[in-house]
């Protein structure tokens, strides 16, 4: 299966703050990039996606980054929110394959 | 309405049981799916199925076993538990395609004594 590596691990901001979490990969057949939010005991959420025609997306307080020649995204979460702590994790996949990857989660505090 | 659900939501049991997980999707995807998630929250993919084809995952041991009734289902069986068995269970849905995304289920949170 092919990778999708994420970092960090972890990640403790303050109220307010920017948040920034990065994703890399290595198959360049990816063709659509979202990234998860997931709260403890539920299952992950569609956050935000984007795909290798744009630079970068934005919703709200969050943006994705994307890179094509570096084969590397992220997610940026502008101004955040404690309510914003939960794990995040990056995914990665193409129209010719059923199996997403995905990269092994951020856990992102955000303190008041 | 819940989109993917999943039960039950805990399941505790005794190593060498048998136990199923159900899950039903109401979004009328075409595509479903099996993760695990360890303590570490890694999420691996388990299984991908739809109405022609069912990818298993190499590493996936032959205990574990998708069954699928019909497109809205895909249940989970899993023969002579073992401890490293705990985890939470992910069921989760997509239209066919790989650029689609995912649905999931709150899980099932496994527990092997």
């Amino acid at each position: 299966q092919q990778q999708v590596k994420q970092s960090p691990q972890s990640l403790i901001v303050q109220k307010g703050g920017i948040s920034i979490i990065n994703c890399a990969y290595e198959n360049t057949a990816f063709d659509y990039f979202p990234w998860y939010q997931q709260f403890p005991g539920k299952g992950p959420a569609l956050l935000i996606a984007i795909r290798p025609d744009v630079s970068e997306k934005k919703e709200g307080r969050f943006t994705i980054s994307f890179n094509k020649s570096a084969k590397q995204f992220s997610l940026h979460i502008m101004d955040s929110q404690p309510g914003d702590s939960a794990t995040y994790f990056c995914a990665s996949s193409s129209g010719g394959s059923y199996i997403p990857t995905f990269g092994r989660g951020t856990s992102l505090i955000v303190h008041p | 309405d819940t989109a993917v659900s999943q039960t039950p939501k805990y399941l505790v049991t005794q190593m060498g049981n048998d136990k199923s997980i159900k899950c039903e999707q109401n979004l009328g995807h075409d595509t479903m799916y099996w993760y695990k998630q360890d303590s570490k929250k890694f999420l691996k993919i388990m299984f991908s199925y739809n109405n022609k084809e069912l990818i298993i995952n190499e590493t996936v041991p032959n205990r574990f076993s998708p069954k699928s009734p019909d497109k809205a289902h895909l249940n989970l069986h899993i023969n002579s538990l073992e401890l490293g068995d705990s985890a939470v269970y992910f069921c989760a849905s997509s239209s066919t395609g790989g650029n689609s995304p995912l649905h999931f289920g709150n899980g099932t949170r496994l527990t092997v004594t």
